[in-house]
């Protein structure tokens, strides 16, 4: 039974290219949730999603951040143009339902992102 | 604005001993607290949870306490063993209007213990 699957774990890019991150959420799991890890911060809130529908990127930056769920594969978050404070951990959980409880958000082993 | 602070970026600890980890927050609205444990390379993973209307849970080696009116918590560890040596994250979450736990979490705090 695979944990949650994140890929590819180390990600370089040049500033100004495209980043495209991806989540497989643990079998019978429809819900992801993407986090970001800053240097020296803790794990942040970006966007939860279910198949298909957004249902709240409060946490997203308003600009060149997007993420989708599609009814096949796995979850992208997608970050257009990088710059440097793009740098990061970003890191996928995936629930069987509606987290109602905190912890049936099970993580994945994130990818880290260096914008040189 | 860090909601949820851990002042104490590494923690040693004798093998044995008891380990206290701490950590505190600001946000009233948080009604569920967690503690996760990180391995380098790999996600985070749950340990423990207290919910806002308890002050203690306990899960054989590790406790967790609560103390509302200070707005602290903290997780003890006892005996702490050298495979305890992780990263732990303290964590808090609301309940909103979606009925989903938002989690928001520390900095963390790097705990090495010394066979």
């Amino acid at each position: 039974n695979a944990g949650v699957m994140q890929n590819p774990r180390h990600l370089v890019r040049r500033r100004g290219q495209e980043a495209r991150l991806r989540c497989s959420p643990m079998k019978g799991h429809s819900h992801v949730y993407w986090y970001r890890q800053l240097p020296e911060e803790g794990l942040k809130f970006m966007v939860y999603l279910q198949k298909e529908n957004i249902i709240d990127e409060s946490g997203m930056p308003k600009e060149r951040f997007s993420a989708e769920f599609p009814k096949e594969g796995p979850s992208i978050l997608r970050i257009q143009q990088v710059v440097r404070g793009d740098s990061a951990a970003y890191f996928c959980a995936s629930s069987p339902s509606i987290a109602t409880k905190a912890e049936t958000q099970y993580f994945g082993p994130g990818t880290r992102l260096l914008v040189l | 604005d860090q909601q949820v602070k851990q002042n104490s970026p590494s923690l040693s600890v004798q093998e044995g001993r008891i380990s206290i980890l701490n950590c505190d927050y600001t946000n009233s609205m948080f009604d569920y607290f967690l503690w996760y444990k990180k391995y380098p390379a790999e996600g985070p993973t749950f340990l423990i949870s207290i919910s806002s209307i308890k002050d203690k849970n306990e899960d054989g080696r590790f406790t967790v306490f609560l103390n509302k009116s200070a707005k602290h918590l903290s997780l003890h560890i006892v005996p702490s063993q050298p495979g305890d040596s992780a990263v732990y994250f303290c964590a808090a979450s609301a309940t909103n209007s979606g009925g989903y736990q938002k989690v928001t979490f520390g900095t963390g705090t790097k705990l090495q213990v010394i066979p």
